[in-house]
């Protein structure tokens, strides 16, 4: 149990476009889901946490215009970037708690900005 | 602040070697403890957690790590690596409040020698 599903699980866009990566709690009903961003051979960067019927909450330094995250239901959130460019590339991962603390991960998404 | 450290990038053991992973993290009071694996293309798995009590906690796949207060450490440990075990690891803690969340160190890629 306990499983994580991101989508897409690579994604290619053009700069100046937005794209959309969905998490999912698939069997179990997430009380916070996390944002992170990996930079190749990096540690994970929390960018956000959201709750359900809240507005998320921005780790210091992240844009909230440009990563905008919607957490619709207890078992989805959704980080959309927004007019993307190539900094932006990178390795996204969400992750999903239940009351147990522990943080179930996704498998990440790859953006890749062109 | 709170922070993770993970002083080596890189660890090469030879198969069925012995391995430790050093982890020394800076929090005001017993933190929790977590230490995942990533395997390329894969999320973060949880290995092993420490929350209280027994401070040689056991974990999947054979790993285990021992929480030490006065060191400020929770060193990761197996007696008998396997070639599959080559991955990501990280140290992560996690802070006692109803943020859930979690502070990563920079992580330590094992690489094992056949």
């Amino acid at each position: 149990g306990a499983v994580v599903s991101q989508h897409p699980s690579w994604v290619i866009c053009k700069s100046g476009t937005s794209v959309k990566i969905e998490c999912r709690s698939l069997d179990f009903q997430a009380t916070t889901m996390f944002w992170y961003r990996q930079f190749p051979k990096q540690s994970l960067m929390l960018m956000a946490t959201s709750n359900e019927g809240s507005k998320a909450t921005y780790e210091q330094g992240v844009e909230k215009d440009k990563f905008l995250i919607n957490h619709a239901s207890l078992t989805l959130s959704t980080l959309t970037v927004t007019s993307a460019h190539p900094e932006d590339s990178s390795f996204y991962i969400c992750s999903a708690t239940r009351i147990d603390y522990e943080q179930y991960f996704g498998p990440g998404t790859r953006l890749t900005v062109t | 602040a709170q922070s993770v450290t993970q002083p080596d990038i890189h660890i090469t053991v030879s198969e069925g070697a012995s391995l430790e992973l050093r982890c020394n993290y800076s929090y005001g009071a017993t933190p929790y403890l977590f230490w995942y694996v990533q395997s390329p293309g894969q999320g973060l798995q949880l290995l092993l957690k420490y929350f209280s009590g027994d401070t040689l906690v056991q974990g999947i796949k054979g790993f285990e790590a021992e929480f030490k207060r006065s060191q400020s450490s929770f060193n990761l440990r197996k007696p008998s690596v396997h070639w599959s075990d080559a991955a990501e690891y990280f140290c992560a803690v996690g802070r006692m409040d109803s943020s859930y969340k979690l502070i990563f160190g920079s992580g330590t890629r094992l690489l094992v020698r056949p």
